[in-house]
């Protein structure tokens, strides 16, 4: 059974202030990992799919990195925003296609005006 | 932007009943998926479906369970007596082939079972 964990469950930041969270995965059949936004009654929003051990990706305020040999990612959001509120989702993906994505419960982001 | 909707949104059901639910994938995916989230935990995966038939499934994913694309649009998941147990959000996603690509999720149906 795959473990990813994500931490922390919840978070409260204050707007303005950066903020960032992990999600840690096995480190053995490691085929992509995936960052999700989800806002309540939406759907989950795909952020990134991230590959390449040290591989890192940047969104406008949001940004991702990756360590595929120690099994972590870590999502970092820069000047945190009332918007940024929702939870994020990392998935590990072990074969890309047929394979379904094994997701952490999420770290669920509040900011705080 | 094109987007993946899920019918209905909310779906009440009394146990031993048959629902189904439905999803519309973006129109140029090939892969299709079927997730669930009951309250508090993560997001599982049942099934994945390519070119017509079943590609993986979970354990989950026993014999209640179907899939059908029937008419190249409509992806459908049929429970065929439901259980208390899966009272969950079920999640369609679709992704346009193999290789790293992203899932694009619907916005989920709210299975409740009384």
């Amino acid at each position: 059974i795959l473990n990813v964990e994500q931490s922390p469950q919840s978070l409260h930041v204050q707007e303005g202030d950066s903020t960032n969270f992990t999600c840690s995965f096995p480190s053995s059949n490691f085929y992509a990992l995936h960052w999700y936004r989800w806002e309540t009654a939406k759907s989950p929003e795909a952020l990134f799919v991230m590959t390449l051990n040290g591989d890192e990706k940047k969104k406008g305020r949001i940004s991702a990195t990756l360590n595929t040999k120690e099994g972590y990612s870590y999502l970092y959001i820069k000047g945190s925003q009332p918007e940024d509120s929702a939870t994020y989702l990392c998935a590990f993906d072990s074969g890309g296609g047929a394979d379904g994505l094994t997701f952490g419960k999420g770290t669920h982001l509040i900011i705080q005006p | 932007e094109p987007e993946v909707t899920q019918t209905p949104s909310h779906q009440v059901t009394q146990m031993g009943q048959e629902v189904i639910l439905r999803c519309v994938p973006i129109s140029n995916h090939l892969y299709f998926y079927w997730y669930r989230q009951i309250l508090g935990q993560k997001v599982e995966f049942l099934v994945s479906f390519y070119n017509n038939e079943i590609s993986e499934k979970s354990e989950i994913f026993d014999d209640q369970f179907s899939v059908e694309r029937p008419d190249g649009s409509n992806f459908t998941l049929k429970i065929r007596s439901t259980k208390l147990e899966d009272s969950a959000m079920y999640f369609c996603a679709g992704t346009s082939g193999t290789g790293i690509y992203e899932q694009y999720f619907g916005p989920g149906t709210r299975l409740t079972v009384t």
